[in-house]
């Protein structure tokens, strides 16, 4: 069964850092593409960065760039999205989610998601 | 950037109704097109992709269609277990995703 477990999210003030986690298993997980999408409370979804099976390729929303880094361990199994200088409009549920093989961008499987809020 | 319109925002019907949700692209994007359903308190699920695809173990009952710039997915005999927001993404360019439409029971 295929499962990403989120982790990392949490309270911090604006300009803060954060560091989220997501460990997958039940697929292989070097062989697709994994992105992380957020949905910010009672709004819609909105896609924030993937990253190619063997890490060289990242790409993310305009709004993120320069501030959040996508990266990966596929020895571990683990995704990770290191957020800086997080703004008000950051906060959100952010998922990991794994793109179908050899999909472009389709979302086959989430995870439950996990926390991060803004505020001072 | 792709932007991506669904119609209507909320829709209400009884069990047993037809109805469909409409997605409309900014620009061309082919097939490249999936349906989403979420329900509250809970992470999405992928219905249908490049537009007509249905997922496996997703009921027969749902169905997508269209190409190009316009987009419908129709569930063809409403249940209670669907209602939930359902949200259409272009994989053509990006991963945009349209602002959602919440399918309510009557």
């Amino acid at each position: 069964e295929v499962q990403l477990v989120e982790s990392g999210g949490g309270l911090v003030q604006p300009g803060g850092s954060l560091r989220l986690s997501c460990e997958a298993s039940g697929f292989t997980f070097s062989s697709h593409w994994m992105s992380w999408v957020r949905q910010a409370p009672g709004k819609g979804l909105e896609w924030v960065a993937n990253i190619k099976q063997d890490g060289t390729m990242e790409n993310y929303v305009d709004s993120v760039k320069g501030r959040f880094t996508i990266s990966r361990d596929n020895a571990k199994k683990s995704l990770s999205l290191q957020m800086n200088s997080l703004r008000a409009e950051d906060a959100a549920v952010y998922y990991c989610v794994r793109e179908g093989l050899g999909s472009g961008r389709i979302l086959d499987r989430w995870g439950q998601g996990t926390l991060v809020t803004v505020s001072s | 950037d792709i932007q991506m319109t669904q119609s209507p925002s909320t829709l209400s019907a009884f069990v047993g109704d037809r109805v469909s949700i409409t997605c409309r692209a900014s620009q061309y994007i082919s097939s490249s097109l999936a349906w989403y359903q979420q329900k509250p308190g809970k992470a999405p699920q992928l219905l249908i992709s490049e537009a007509t695809s249905l997922e496996s173990g997703v009921p027969s009952r749902f169905s997508g269609s269209g190409s190009g710039t316009e987009f419908t997915l129709t569930i063809s005999s409403l249940q209670p277990d669907d209602s939930a927001t359902y949200y259409c993404q272009q994989h053509y360019s990006g991963g945009s995703f349209g602002g959602g439409t919440k399918v309510e029971i009557k």
